[in-house]
């Protein structure tokens, strides 16, 4: 089975600053994906950031990157320029790139335990 | 887009009763929907996948007699807390994962707040 750990139970950032957010998973297979969820006190979940095993560039987009490295089974988040809005609890996840017979389970998605991000002004 | 609509945001209901709760794809068709659970500032852990037209698996642990789930179409799943107790409150989210984008991410609702009183 995956499991996915996030050792940073709380993060605090300044405004404008950059911050980085720790992940590692693991797995014995080959084809797979990571993501990093945010979920705002709305708790709303809202995809920040996907990365596919088989590529080796860092996935960006806009304000945040991640630096993937495969081999350390280690997946951050980086979160350049930080906002007010940036503030909430990330998780990075996991999703096999295997479908099972059927496919009945494919998409499932196993979550780290969560960091919670403040941002100060 | 692709949304997911979750309903009832918040419910209370009252121990012993059962509570709905539905998970519904507007603009796509979900093969399979995956319903969590999240306690405050805890992880989401999942606790059934729901396959339309077919019986739900349930994660280890998650007792399938107290949370009833139904998939009886591509765009509706349901999940139903039965002779609910206090224990039972909590966060809980759906996500559904497109039919027409199989490798797309998933698609989560907005989640229900459940309170056994």
């Amino acid at each position: 089975a995956q499991t996915v750990t996030q050792s940073q139970p709380e993060m605090s950032v300044q405004e404008a600053e950059t911050v980085t957010l720790s992940c590692t998973y693991d797995t014995s297979e080959s084809d797979y994906y990571l993501f990093w969820y945010k979920q705002p006190p709305s708790r709303q979940m809202i995809l920040v950031i996907r990365q596919e095993a088989y590529k080796q560039q860092n996935a960006t987009e806009n304000r945040f990157s991640v630096n993937f490295q495969k081999a350390a089974k280690s997946f951050s988040l980086k979160i350049s320029d930080s906002q007010l809005g940036d503030a909430a609890m990330y998780f990075c996840a996991y999703r096999s790139g295997r479908r099972n017979a059927g496919g009945t389970s494919y998409g499932k998605l196993t979550f780290g335990q969560g960091t919670i991000l403040t941002v100060h002004p | 887009g692709a949304v997911v609509s979750q309903h009832p945001s918040r419910v209370i209901c009252k121990s012993g009763t059962s509570v709905k709760i539905e998970c519904r794809s507007l603009d796509f068709q979900a093969t399979t929907m995956f319903w969590y659970r999240q306690f405050p500032k805890k992880s989401l852990m999942l606790m059934a996948t729901s396959n339309e037209g077919s019986k739900a698996t349930y994660e280890q642990g998650v007792e399938k007699d107290k949370f009833l789930i139904n998939h009886a179409s591509l765009t509706l799943s349901t999940l139903t807390v039965t002779s609910a107790h206090p224990e039972d409150s909590s966060f809980y989210i759906c996500s559904a994962r497109s039919r027409q984008n199989y490798n797309s991410p998933l698609h989560f609702g907005n989640g229900t707040r459940l309170t056994v009183t």
